[in-house]
């Protein structure tokens, strides 16, 4: 089974400096995706960014962007000119390719989730 | 906004109660997904559908646990005589390619 791990249970930055969330994780497979979702306190889950396994490229979304290093297993994501309204939870997520019977379903496996705190 | 919507937004019940939960997702997200969530956690899988089918179940899906998809659109979620390890935030995702967009979840409380 695969699994996600964030060993940062919590970060903090200043208004405008860059932060960067650590996420590893395990699986077997070769092709799958890989997500970054915040979690605003009482809020909705909104997706931050994506990336696809079998792209070297990192993924970028505006000041989010992702250091995903395939062999290690790795996917972070940097923050950069952090703004008080990233302040929240995220989450790293795995995109499994394969269900039960082998039919591709796509259930997300998350990590424990990182508390961002902004400080202005 | 990810156009998914759920209801209620938070329910408070009874040890024993029965409960039952909406997702409404958008007509394009042919995929539905429930998770759960204890505070402070990551969202758990707990069922997934491919428009009406029901495809795939997780073990945390307990025999008191039913859900459903009729006509493919929206979904329910019916929790069975509740106990207090019910108390949980229960999320809905729809699917759009390989991404999902979430609800804004369901928070249940058991008393």
């Amino acid at each position: 089974a695969q699994t996600v791990t964030q060993s940062q249970p919590e970060m903090s930055v200043q208004e405008a400096e860059t932060v960067t969330l650590s996420c590893t994780y395990d699986t077997s497979e070769s092709d799958y995706y890989l997500f970054w979702y915040k979690q605003p306190p009482s809020r909705q889950m909104i997706l931050v960014i994506r990336q696809e396994a079998y792209k070297q490229q990192n993924a970028t979304e505006n000041r989010f962007s992702v250091n995903f290093q395939k062999a290690a297993k790795s996917f972070s994501l940097k923050i950069s000119d952090s703004q008080l309204g990233d302040a929240a939870m995220y989450f790293c997520a795995y995109r499994s390719p394969r269900g039960a019977g082998g039919t591709s379903y796509g259930k997300l496996t998350f990590g424990q989730g990182t508390i961002l705190t902004v400080h202005p | 906004d990810t156009g998914v919507s759920q209801n209620p937004r938070h329910k408070i019940t009874k040890r024993g109660q029965n409960v039952t939960f909406r997702c409404d997702p958008i007509s394009e997200h042919n995929r539905l997904y429930w998770y759960r969530q204890t505070l402070g956690q990551g969202p758990e899988f707990l069922t997934y559908f491919q428009n009406e089918a029901q495809l795939e179940k997780s073990r945390l899906l307990s025999d008191r646990f039913s859900a459903e998809r009729p006509k493919g659109s929206f979904s329910t979620l019916e929790i069975q005589r509740t106990e207090q390890g019910d108390s949980a935030m229960y999320l809905c995702a729809g699917g759009l390619g390989e991404t999902q967009y979430f609800g804004p979840g369901t928070r249940l409380l058991v008393l």
